[in-house]
């Protein structure tokens, strides 16, 4: 237990669905990132959030739409994905400006059919 | 070239093995970050490194800056090792703070 947790832990989504991901952290972080890790490939930043602000999206498609509506909680609504956007989706919490580590949930594997 | 290299992609051992597992970088990083990751997909953080060396029971991290390299090693391995590690980098000045970029990973596997 990281103290970050992901749900749901598996989803299968057809290419016209809706769908959201949520994350939630129970650090007292002030920031929150979603991360993608694709099939041999390292992960990769999505988005970052830094006291509820977007402070980085990195060149993500506008399928993929992040909300944070507090500093514990981050969500990913999904629409219209294709079947490359099949990948394991992480989320993660920090606390920037103190030099600590990253805290990950256990994922969300996401399947697009 | 990646900004961030790990080596081996692959190793094998026996339990009781020392292991190495290496990175090298080619920016200026604030921390590297080495990261254990079991087949279900769920990360954990190993160790936060800026300078020298740190020691968490059986695993010794070090980085040196200078050289832009780091090492994770495990003494005395066991099965339960057996995971990806990854080495990652965070990002230096304004907003690049908690922003990490990623080696491929290693995958370990330790056999009985």
């Amino acid at each position: 237990e990281t103290g970050v947790t992901q749900t749901p832990r598996h989803l299968v989504m057809g290419m016209t669905n809706k769908k959201s991901l949520k994350c939630e952290q129970h650090l007292g972080h002030n920031a929150m990132y979603w991360y993608k890790q694709s099939a041999k490939k390292p992960l990769e930043l999505m988005f970052v959030y830094n006291f509820k602000e977007q402070t980085e999206n990195n060149s993500v498609p506008s399928r993929f739409s992040p909300e944070c509506p507090n500093s514990s909680h981050l969500f990913l609504h999904l629409h219209t994905l294709q079947p490359e956007d099949s990948a394991l989706y992480l989320c993660a919490s920090s606390q920037l400006g103190m030099n600590t580590e990253a805290f990950f949930g256990q994922g969300t594997r996401l399947t697009v059919v | 070239k990646n900004e961030v290299e790990q080596s081996p992609q692959n190793l094998t051992a026996q339990e009781g093995e020392f292991i190495t597992i290496n990175c090298s970088y080619s920016v200026g990083i604030s921390a590297l970050h080495w990261l254990q990751q079991h087949p279900g997909g769920g990360i954990v953080s190993l160790f936060m490194l800026s300078s020298g060396k740190k020691k968490h029971g059986r695993l010794i991290a070090t980085i040196n800056i200078q050289e832009k390299h780091s090492s994770l090693h495990i003494t005395a391995s066991h099965p339960r090792d057996s995971a990806v590690y990854i080495c990652a980098l965070e990002g230096a000045g304004g907003t690049s703070y908690g922003k990490l970029t990623f080696g491929q990973g290693t995958i370990l596997t330790v056999h009985p």
